[in-house]
């Protein structure tokens, strides 16, 4: 069965510092993968998704960039965070033939 | 631009009632409509989903209804209890883009005892 992995599970970061998260799934191959963002009380916003490896399309312009090193890992990153990148990170894929898209169980960021 | 409107933002029913949530959208190149269900702290869970060529789709006490002529569709939860406490978003996936869902905001429930 496919599963998805992201950690930390938690981050607590100064302003200014760097962030890497990661994501990887198992089980399957070829996913779509997507990077969304929750803040609190708010909807998901998607950040960035691929379809391959090395292929990354944005959403939103903003100081975090995402990187697909290999089919099956997806890695969220910033070189100097801000207070509004605090929030919930979430990472999703779908296999390209099915709509559903399955989500891990997201990283909390707080940024200090 | 919001393309999945959803209400309402938050929503208390007491246990045994029925809870509805109601979003709509204005594209017609959406071809799937799956709902999420998301606990404090988790990741959103797919609880139901429905195409539009279908009017209503069930699983135990989640029902979908879909209104395609009105580009509305709703979740009803029958018989709500404590455990449904939680977010729920509605979401539409338009085929032409590579699998992206648009969500709405979010419904947060909150079923008494």
């Amino acid at each position: 069965s496919q599963t998805i992995h992201q950690w930390p599970a938690t981050l607590v970061q100064p302003v200014g510092s760097p962030l890497s998260l990661e994501c990887t799934v198992e089980g399957t191959s070829n996913p779509n993968l997507y990077w969304y963002r929750q803040a609190a009380g708010r909807g998901l916003q998607l950040l960035f998704y691929s379809v391959g490896i090395g292929q990354i399309s944005s959403e939103v312009p903003q100081n975090l960039s995402a990187s697909r090193p290999q089919d099956r890992q997806f890695i969220l990153s910033s070189k100097k965070l801000l207070l509004s990148d605090s929030g919930f990170y979430l990472c999703a894929w779908r296999t390209p033939s099915i709509n559903i898209q399955y989500f891990g169980a997201g990283t909390r960021l707080s940024v200090l | 631009q919001q393309q999945v409107k959803q209400s309402p933002q938050s929503l208390i029913v007491q246990k045994g009632g029925i809870s509805i949530i109601n979003c709509a959208y204005e594209n017609t190149a959406f071809d799937y409509f799956p709902w999420y269900q998301q606990f404090p702290g988790k990741g959103p869970a797919l609880l139901i989903a429905i195409r539009p060529d279908v009017s209503e789709k069930k699983e135990g006490r989640f029902t979908i209804s879909f209104n395609k002529s009105a580009k509305q569709f709703s979740l009803h939860i029958m018989d709500s209890q404590p455990g449904d406490s939680a977010t729920y978003f509605c979401a539409a996936h338009r085929g032409s883009t590579l699998g992206r869902l648009y969500f709405g905001r979010g419904t947060q429930l909150t079923v008494w005892p």
